[in-house]
């Protein structure tokens, strides 16, 4: 099936640093999605892309869909604190239906 | 104005014993979801139902059966649970066909002993 590749699976910034992190897949994907999860709480929303090349920011946050339809990146600047969480990247291709496939996350801490 | 929402938010139970969770949306959303996170953070969806309609049904025993009373309902019934189904589970909704935007509920921690 779809897989969808995050890695390293932990990152350790300073705060006010930048971080990227990569979403790679063997397959085509026509969404991308990323999503922020705190402790103890259901995942959210952070970015969709829907078009290659497609670059959309949100506050700090940037996100990119590659142009082979095979990855794309999240980018944070200035992290502050709160950035701290779970990130997952989550991508849709034709024919599954309403089903997003999900990548196994980047557990992010941020140093004060 | 909670978008989604799940009862319970922790449910602690013994082996053998049949559970319910409960999840709703107020986004007007056509499509709604079962996610199960296990401890390796992992979300892996169960099942998925578009306008009462079952549409996805992953590799899910027998013993969880889903049920939606109307679009904005969907609860998840357990039977015979097991000590593997402690995981987190997550309601979600999404537009509907063409938006594959999901929106995720706080979650329902089951644990089974």
């Amino acid at each position: 099936g779809q897989q969808l590749n995050q890695s390293p699976q932990s990152m350790f910034i300073q705060e006010g640093e930048d971080v990227s992190m990569n979403c790679t897949s063997s397959s085509i994907f026509n969404t991308w999605l990323w999503y922020k999860q705190d402790p103890g709480e259901g995942p959210v929303l952070l970015i969709a892309l829907y078009k290659a090349g497609e670059l959309t920011s949100n506050g700090r946050l940037t996100a990119q869909f590659g142009i082979t339809r095979k990855d794309s990146f999240l980018n944070i600047s200035a992290s502050i604190p709160s950035d701290v969480g779970i990130y997952f990247c989550a991508g849709h291709y034709t024919g599954a239906n309403s089903k997003l496939t999900f990548g196994k996350g980047i557990t992010l801490s941020v140093r004060p | 104005d909670t978008a989604v929402s799940q009862t319970p938010k922790y449910l602690v139970t013994q082996m053998g014993n049949d559970k319910s969770i409960k999840c709703e949306q107020n986004l007007g959303h056509d499509t709604m979801y079962w996610y199960k996170q296990d401890s390796k953070k992992f979300l892996k969806i169960m099942f998925s139902y578009n306008n009462k309609e079952l549409i996805i049904n992953e590799t899910v025993p027998n013993r969880f059966s889903p049920k939606s009373p109307d679009k904005a309902h969907l609860n998840l019934h357990i039977n015979s649970l097991e000590l593997g189904d402690s995981a987190v589970y997550f309601c979600a909704s999404s537009p509907g066909t063409g938006s594959y935007e999901q929106y995720f509920g706080p979650g329902t921690r089951l644990t089974v002993t």
